[in-house]
């Protein structure tokens, strides 16, 4: 398994309040995505990170934002939480191989599950 | 842009050969991605396809046809474990675009 981990695994939050959701990777990939997943929409990507301090923005980034200051961490943050953002979010990492037929294979970290009241 | 549809929720029983399909339109091509998520957990990688054809791996199989922007899963010999949600996804630019999701329940 690729050693990927996400802190809080839950989290229970009032609405309007910051929330920083983390990502660890221990496999020394370049890439990073964050994504939530909500019954109907399947996995939607949020951010995404392709090296230390380079992001860029998925379909679903308004209300977010990401920071990568090292290549094992990448934190979510959620500025002022709202009941929409209630949700499973998912982090991921890959390492594109040059040539490589599994270039955009991505894991995923165990998920962490938010709630906004 | 990108379209992926899958069917959202299918039943097979125990034993048996199911088929989940998966049609895509994009924007050029860089393979087909199927992911497995068991309720409660991550997803994890089955297969990918980037040349027309079927794939085999025990079970499961994985079919493309770039011609028809169309994919397949079949899994053989059900079991019950293998209920769970099954995922397609495509590349593009360095992410994954991911279909809504086909659950699948396998009954005894």
């Amino acid at each position: 398994d690729a050693g990927i981990t996400q802190s809080p695994r839950h989290k229970v939050t009032e609405t309007g309040t910051p929330v920083t959701l983390r990502c660890h990777q221990t496999e020394n990939h370049r890439y990073m995505y964050w994504y939530r997943q909500d019954p109907g929409h399947g996995l939607r990507l949020i951010h995404y990170s392709y090296g230390v301090k380079d992001t860029d923005k998925g379909e679903v980034s308004d209300g977010y934002s990401v920071s990568r200051s090292k290549t094992e961490d990448f934190l979510l943050t959620l500025e002022s939480a709202t009941s929409s953002q209630t949700s499973v979010y998912f982090c991921a990492i890959s390492e594109p191989l040059a040539g490589g037929l599994s270039s955009y294979e991505q894991y995923f970290g165990p998920g962490t599950r938010l709630t906004v009241t | 842009g990108q379209n992926i549809d899958q069917p959202t929720e299918m039943t097979a029983t125990e034993g048996a050969i199911v088929q989940i399909n998966c049609t895509y339109q994009t924007s050029g091509f860089n393979g087909l991605f199927w992911y497995q998520q068991h309720a409660g957990e991550a997803p994890t990688f089955l297969s990918y396809n980037v040349l027309d054809g079927l794939e085999e791996k025990g079970r499961f199989s994985s079919f493309l046809s770039r011609s028809k922007g169309y994919s397949y899963l079949l899994l053989k010999e059900l079991q019950m474990k293998d209920s769970a949600s099954y995922l397609c996804a495509v590349p593009q630019g360095g992410k994954l675009i991911f279909g809504q999701g086909t659950e699948l329940s396998v009954k005894p």
